[in-house]
């Protein structure tokens, strides 16, 4: 039972156009949302975060939105560059669990076509 | 260190063998966790430890993992009698504070033969 899903597994954009992927999640109790940035042959690098008493943040090209009715967290990257493309997995804890754990989604790769 | 360092950086045994995988985390992190990543999956947390507190091993997927940290600083993960399906990239984290970003290393590609 999938707690947090990333629908798209794949998405291809063209160069300095927005970039949004999706993440949606079933567990009202979450309260804090990541997410990383995964290139191959690396580990996953935080990129931005959001907490539950705020529905945006935004990070220069790179913004996360939240909307806790639809359970759903999105990423938009404008303008999305070549080196954007890599694996991006969001990542959702519950202060609640004690261990601040992460539990994340099966990721989306996001090719940026130049 | 400058990161999180993990060693080895890849790892090929023999069904039924055991094998520890080592994680050095950035000096000062009180928080050290560990993750996996199968084939096409998303990252399974597997143990999380907190300073001097018990660890939380809920996400250990047998009796046959175990982990330590010692000193509050490097950790290393065990695995018992390795079986195929233990094949995955293993992945270690360090944070500072409890809610943020954890710092990943660039993993451990575990293959089972």
């Amino acid at each position: 039972d999938q707690q947090v899903k990333q629908n798209s597994p794949s998405l291809s954009v063209q160069e300095g156009r927005i970039s949004i992927l999706n993440c949606d999640y079933t567990n009202s109790m979450f309260d804090y949302f990541l997410w990383y940035k995964k290139y191959p042959a690396e580990g996953p690098t935080f990129l931005i975060s959001i907490s539950s008493i705020k529905d945006k943040n935004e990070d220069g090209r790179f913004t996360v939105f939240l909307n806790k009715s639809a359970k759903h967290l999105s990423l938009h990257i404008v303008p999305s560059q070549p080196g954007d493309s890599a694996v991006y997995f969001c990542a959702i804890s519950y202060s609640g669990a004690g261990s601040y754990q992460l539990t994340f989604g099966k990721g989306t790769k996001l090719s940026v076509i130049p | 260190g400058a990161g999180v360092s993990q060693s080895p950086s890849n790892k090929v045994t023999e069904k039924g063998k055991d094998v520890e995988l080592r994680c050095d985390p950035i000096s000062g992190h009180t928080a050290l966790y560990w993750y996996r990543q199968s084939l096409g999956q998303g990252l399974e947390f597997l143990i999380y430890f907190q300073g001097n507190s018990a660890p939380d091993k809920s996400g250990l997927p047998s009796d046959r993992f175990s982990a330590e940290r010692t000193g509050g600083s490097v950790s290393t993960l065990t695995i018992q009698r390795t079986q195929q399906e233990d094949s995955a990239v293993y992945l270690c984290a360090s944070s500072l504070v409890r809610r943020g970003g954890y710092t990943f290393g660039s993993g451990t590609r575990l293959t089972v033969v």
